[in-house]
Protein backbone atom coordinates (compact mmCIF):
# COMPACT_ATOMS: atom_id res chain seq x y z
CA UNK A 1 0.00 0.00 0.00
CA UNK A 2 1.99 3.05 -1.44
CA UNK A 3 -0.68 5.23 -0.26
CA UNK A 4 -2.75 8.23 -2.62
CA UNK A 5 0.11 10.06 -4.80
CA UNK A 6 -1.02 13.61 -5.89
CA UNK A 7 1.64 15.41 -8.46
CA UNK A 8 2.61 18.70 -7.90
CA UNK A 9 2.24 19.60 -4.42
CA UNK A 10 2.48 22.86 -5.33
CA UNK A 11 1.37 24.97 -7.74
CA UNK A 12 1.47 28.70 -8.85
CA UNK A 13 0.01 30.09 -11.69
CA UNK A 14 -1.17 33.09 -13.43
CA UNK A 15 -4.50 34.28 -13.88
CA UNK A 16 -6.10 32.88 -16.90
CA UNK A 17 -3.48 30.01 -17.41
CA UNK A 18 -4.79 26.29 -17.76
CA UNK A 19 -3.51 23.78 -14.97
CA UNK A 20 -3.53 19.84 -14.57
CA UNK A 21 -3.02 17.89 -11.40
CA UNK A 22 -2.56 14.44 -10.97
CA UNK A 23 -3.63 11.76 -8.81
CA UNK A 24 -2.46 8.54 -8.24
CA UNK A 25 -4.96 6.52 -6.22
CA UNK A 26 -3.68 2.87 -4.66
CA UNK A 27 -4.10 -0.10 -7.06
CA UNK A 28 -6.81 -1.93 -5.99
CA UNK A 29 -9.22 0.92 -5.37
CA UNK A 30 -11.60 1.48 -7.88
CA UNK A 31 -13.40 4.84 -6.54
CA UNK A 32 -11.17 7.93 -6.70
CA UNK A 33 -12.98 11.20 -5.29
CA UNK A 34 -11.93 15.09 -5.67
CA UNK A 35 -12.48 17.32 -2.88
CA UNK A 36 -11.31 21.51 -3.09
CA UNK A 37 -10.42 22.71 0.09
CA UNK A 38 -9.75 26.69 1.40
CA UNK A 39 -7.79 27.84 3.96
CA UNK A 40 -9.89 27.95 7.38
CA UNK A 41 -13.05 25.53 5.59
CA UNK A 42 -13.73 21.53 5.73
CA UNK A 43 -12.84 19.95 2.18
CA UNK A 44 -15.78 20.36 -0.38
CA UNK A 45 -17.01 17.48 -3.06
CA UNK A 46 -16.12 18.33 -6.58
CA UNK A 47 -16.58 14.96 -8.55
CA UNK A 48 -16.02 10.92 -8.14
CA UNK A 49 -15.55 8.14 -10.23
CA UNK A 50 -15.89 4.54 -10.10
CA UNK A 51 -13.26 2.80 -12.09
CA UNK A 52 -13.51 5.13 -15.40
CA UNK A 53 -16.96 6.39 -14.90
CA UNK A 54 -17.28 9.77 -13.65
CA UNK A 55 -20.89 9.16 -11.58
CA UNK A 56 -20.96 12.68 -9.68
CA UNK A 57 -20.32 16.16 -10.14
CA UNK A 58 -20.47 19.11 -7.43
CA UNK A 59 -22.28 22.36 -8.82
CA UNK A 60 -19.02 23.65 -8.02
CA UNK A 61 -17.43 22.14 -11.19
CA UNK A 62 -17.79 24.75 -13.28
CA UNK A 63 -17.52 24.38 -17.25
CA UNK A 64 -13.80 25.54 -16.70
CA UNK A 65 -13.18 22.53 -15.05
CA UNK A 66 -12.75 18.67 -16.08
CA UNK A 67 -12.23 15.18 -14.71
CA UNK A 68 -10.66 12.32 -16.22
CA UNK A 69 -9.73 8.90 -15.53
CA UNK A 70 -9.08 7.07 -18.39
CA UNK A 71 -8.67 3.52 -17.63
CA UNK A 72 -9.98 3.99 -14.38
CA UNK A 73 -6.16 4.22 -12.79
CA UNK A 74 -4.90 7.68 -12.45
CA UNK A 75 -7.22 10.45 -12.74
CA UNK A 76 -5.99 14.26 -13.83
CA UNK A 77 -8.07 17.74 -13.07
CA UNK A 78 -7.58 20.62 -15.20
CA UNK A 79 -8.61 23.94 -14.73
CA UNK A 80 -9.05 25.87 -17.60
CA UNK A 81 -8.50 30.16 -17.70
CA UNK A 82 -7.73 29.91 -14.02
CA UNK A 83 -9.22 32.84 -11.84
CA UNK A 84 -7.74 34.36 -7.94
CA UNK A 85 -11.25 32.31 -6.48
CA UNK A 86 -9.78 28.86 -7.66
CA UNK A 87 -6.74 29.52 -5.17
CA UNK A 88 -7.69 26.44 -2.94
CA UNK A 89 -6.05 22.75 -1.62
CA UNK A 90 -7.59 20.33 -4.15
CA UNK A 91 -7.36 16.67 -2.63
CA UNK A 92 -7.75 13.18 -4.25
CA UNK A 93 -8.60 10.70 -2.18
CA UNK A 94 -9.92 6.64 -3.25
CA UNK A 95 -11.85 3.32 -1.79
CA UNK A 96 -13.08 0.11 -2.27
CA UNK A 97 -16.21 0.09 -2.21
CA UNK A 98 -18.09 -2.07 0.84
CA UNK A 99 -21.27 -2.10 -0.98
CA UNK A 100 -22.65 0.66 1.65
CA UNK A 101 -21.45 4.24 2.61
CA UNK A 102 -18.61 3.14 5.29
CA UNK A 103 -15.87 2.13 3.28
CA UNK A 104 -12.77 4.38 4.20
CA UNK A 105 -11.22 6.72 2.35
CA UNK A 106 -7.98 7.23 1.68
CA UNK A 107 -6.58 10.64 1.02
CA UNK A 108 -3.50 12.16 -0.72
CA UNK A 109 -1.58 15.36 0.61
CA UNK A 110 -3.17 17.90 -1.66
CA UNK A 111 -1.96 20.03 -4.63
CA UNK A 112 -2.23 23.48 -3.69
CA UNK A 113 -2.92 26.17 -5.98
CA UNK A 114 -2.02 29.24 -6.09
CA UNK A 115 -3.38 31.93 -8.78
CA UNK A 116 -1.63 35.08 -9.07
CA UNK B 1 -29.30 18.55 1.77
CA UNK B 2 -27.31 17.21 4.56
CA UNK B 3 -25.21 19.79 6.77
CA UNK B 4 -22.35 19.13 9.00
CA UNK B 5 -21.71 21.61 12.02
CA UNK B 6 -18.93 22.19 13.96
CA UNK B 7 -19.63 25.64 15.93
CA UNK B 8 -16.10 25.78 17.99
CA UNK B 9 -13.52 26.67 15.66
CA UNK B 10 -10.61 26.40 18.16
CA UNK B 11 -10.28 24.10 21.24
CA UNK B 12 -6.84 23.70 23.19
CA UNK B 13 -6.39 20.89 26.01
CA UNK B 14 -3.22 19.95 28.11
CA UNK B 15 -1.35 16.97 27.54
CA UNK B 16 -2.64 14.15 29.08
CA UNK B 17 -6.04 15.83 30.00
CA UNK B 18 -9.20 14.54 28.06
CA UNK B 19 -11.08 16.88 25.28
CA UNK B 20 -14.64 16.54 23.27
CA UNK B 21 -15.06 18.21 20.23
CA UNK B 22 -18.70 18.74 18.95
CA UNK B 23 -20.50 18.16 16.23
CA UNK B 24 -23.94 18.22 14.83
CA UNK B 25 -25.32 17.60 11.84
CA UNK B 26 -29.11 17.75 9.81
CA UNK B 27 -30.57 14.98 7.45
CA UNK B 28 -33.92 13.22 6.77
CA UNK B 29 -32.11 9.93 5.56
CA UNK B 30 -31.72 6.82 8.92
CA UNK B 31 -29.07 5.24 7.55
CA UNK B 32 -25.72 7.10 6.82
CA UNK B 33 -22.50 7.10 8.52
CA UNK B 34 -20.17 9.51 10.24
CA UNK B 35 -16.22 10.10 10.47
CA UNK B 36 -13.73 12.55 12.22
CA UNK B 37 -10.96 12.75 10.27
CA UNK B 38 -7.84 14.52 11.30
CA UNK B 39 -5.61 17.11 9.32
CA UNK B 40 -2.01 17.48 10.23
CA UNK B 41 0.23 19.74 9.28
CA UNK B 42 0.84 17.63 6.52
CA UNK B 43 -2.51 18.52 4.90
CA UNK B 44 -2.77 14.70 4.64
CA UNK B 45 -6.85 13.91 5.73
CA UNK B 46 -6.66 10.51 8.30
CA UNK B 47 -9.67 8.77 9.29
CA UNK B 48 -9.78 8.94 13.19
CA UNK B 49 -13.10 7.44 13.97
CA UNK B 50 -16.44 5.96 12.09
CA UNK B 51 -19.43 5.53 13.62
CA UNK B 52 -22.83 3.43 11.59
CA UNK B 53 -25.75 5.30 12.59
CA UNK B 54 -28.19 2.26 12.68
CA UNK B 55 -25.39 1.10 15.80
CA UNK B 56 -26.54 2.22 19.10
CA UNK B 57 -23.13 1.42 20.13
CA UNK B 58 -20.88 4.69 20.30
CA UNK B 59 -17.46 3.67 18.04
CA UNK B 60 -14.02 3.36 19.90
CA UNK B 61 -10.41 3.62 18.50
CA UNK B 62 -8.06 3.06 21.86
CA UNK B 63 -8.13 7.17 22.92
CA UNK B 64 -10.27 8.14 20.48
CA UNK B 65 -14.17 7.42 21.47
CA UNK B 66 -17.51 9.11 20.17
CA UNK B 67 -20.68 10.18 22.21
CA UNK B 68 -23.03 9.80 19.10
CA UNK B 69 -26.80 11.05 20.21
CA UNK B 70 -29.00 9.90 17.07
CA UNK B 71 -32.23 11.77 17.84
CA UNK B 72 -30.35 14.84 18.91
CA UNK B 73 -28.04 14.84 16.01
CA UNK B 74 -25.04 15.22 17.52
CA UNK B 75 -21.87 13.57 17.47
CA UNK B 76 -18.90 14.68 19.40
CA UNK B 77 -15.48 13.52 20.02
CA UNK B 78 -13.76 12.37 23.14
CA UNK B 79 -9.95 12.63 22.63
CA UNK B 80 -8.51 10.58 26.11
CA UNK B 81 -4.98 11.22 27.82
CA UNK B 82 -4.15 13.98 25.05
CA UNK B 83 -1.05 14.19 22.79
CA UNK B 84 1.40 16.51 21.20
CA UNK B 85 0.71 14.88 18.33
CA UNK B 86 -3.14 15.39 18.64
CA UNK B 87 -2.65 18.70 17.77
CA UNK B 88 -4.09 19.66 14.03
CA UNK B 89 -7.61 20.29 12.52
CA UNK B 90 -10.33 17.71 12.93
CA UNK B 91 -12.95 17.31 11.00
CA UNK B 92 -16.82 16.10 11.24
CA UNK B 93 -18.08 13.99 8.38
CA UNK B 94 -21.90 12.97 7.13
CA UNK B 95 -22.23 10.36 4.48
CA UNK B 96 -25.25 8.95 3.28
CA UNK B 97 -25.57 4.84 3.64
CA UNK B 98 -26.86 4.49 0.06
CA UNK B 99 -24.55 3.47 -2.24
CA UNK B 100 -26.07 6.52 -5.01
CA UNK B 101 -24.47 8.69 -2.91
CA UNK B 102 -20.90 8.42 -2.22
CA UNK B 103 -20.00 11.77 -1.32
CA UNK B 104 -18.15 12.77 2.47
CA UNK B 105 -20.04 16.34 3.54
CA UNK B 106 -17.43 18.11 6.15
CA UNK B 107 -17.79 20.75 8.50
CA UNK B 108 -15.44 23.60 8.78
CA UNK B 109 -13.16 21.87 11.33
CA UNK B 110 -11.67 22.41 14.40
CA UNK B 111 -8.65 23.41 15.15
CA UNK B 112 -7.38 21.19 18.50
CA UNK B 113 -3.89 22.72 20.40
CA UNK B 114 -2.28 20.54 22.96
CA UNK B 115 -0.28 22.73 25.37
CA UNK B 116 2.60 20.37 27.44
Amino acid sequence: DTGVSQDPRHKITKRGQNVTFRCDPISEHNRLYWYRQTLGQGPEFLTYFQNEAQLEKSRLLSDRFSAERPKGSFSTLEIQRTEQGDSAMYLCASSSPSGRGGEKLFFGSGTQLSVL
Amino acid sequence: AQTVTQSQPEMSVQEAETVTLSCTYDTSESDYYLFWYKQPPSRQMILVIRQEAYKQQNATENRFSVNFQKAAKSFSLKISDSQLGDAAMYFCAYRSGSGANSKLTFGKGITLSVRP
